[in-house]
């Protein structure tokens, strides 16, 4: 079955601050990865995503991701947050076998203090 | 091009009432999944649907959950008898294509259900 591991549950920074979120995940094929952003009291949306090619994924808002498939890992990095960066993230996996049904991490809340 | 819809936003129900969650999918998505969404548990996959067939309902509880995706009209989550550990935020998200292939889930408000 899949699972997906973040092991941050709550992470406090200041602006400029350099982050790293990580996300590590439990399936024996291929999968694709996402990473959602859910900000106070509104939808997930989604920051970026892999299916294949280069294992290094820009996304928006200056955030990237590093696809480790020896370490099952997709880690969320941005150099330098903003308190606008201030919301929830959550990493999810989906399976290429299967049902094909997006699996999510229990979130990690970023707080970035001004 | 609206996104995801989902109603109502707010739903407070009284033990042992109905709760109907409704999803309507993004224009051309065939592919909707349910979530319930806990503090400090991140979401539960519920429930994965598409046009009248339920795909995968491993996440869902046994008893009182059911769900449906007709051929007209929108996705509805449904939990009968409602009880207190049944509040939490549902989240519904579509997809626009087969299995298998490569897309992102896109997401709805989602619906708090508070039951009392």
């Amino acid at each position: 079955a899949q699972s997906v591991s973040q092991h941050n549950h709550h992470v406090i920074l200041s602006e400029a601050a350099s982050l790293e979120l990580g996300c590590n995940y439990s399936y024996g094929g291929t999968v694709n990865l996402f990473w959602y952003v859910q900000y106070p009291g509104q939808h997930l949306q989604l920051l970026l995503k892999y299916f294949s090619g280069d294992p290094l994924v820009k996304g928006i808002k200056g955030f990237e991701a590093e696809f480790i498939k020896s370490k099952f890992s997709f880690n969320l990095r941005k150099p330098s947050v903003q308190w606008s960066d201030t919301a929830e993230y959550f990493c999810a996996v989906m399976g290429t076998s299967g049902t094909y049904k997006y699996i999510f991490g229990t979130g990690t809340r970023l707080k970035v203090l001004a | 091009n609206a996104g995801v819809m989902q109603n109502p936003r707010h739903l407070v129900r009284r033990r042992g009432q109905e709760a109907r969650l409704r999803c309507s999918p993004m224009k051309g998505h065939s592919h909707v999944y349910w979530y319930r969404q806990l503090p400090e548990e991140g979401l539960k996959f519920m429930v994965y649907l598409q046009k009248e067939n339920i795909i995968d309902e491993s996440g869902m509880p046994k008893e009182r959950f059911s769900a449906e995706f007709p051929k007209e009209g929108p996705s509805i989550l449904r939990i009968q008898q409602v009880v207190r550990g049944d509040s939490a935020a549902y989240f519904c998200a579509s997809s626009p294509v087969p299995r298998g292939q490569k897309a992102e889930a896109f997401f709805g408000q989602g619906t708090r259900l508070t039951v009392v």
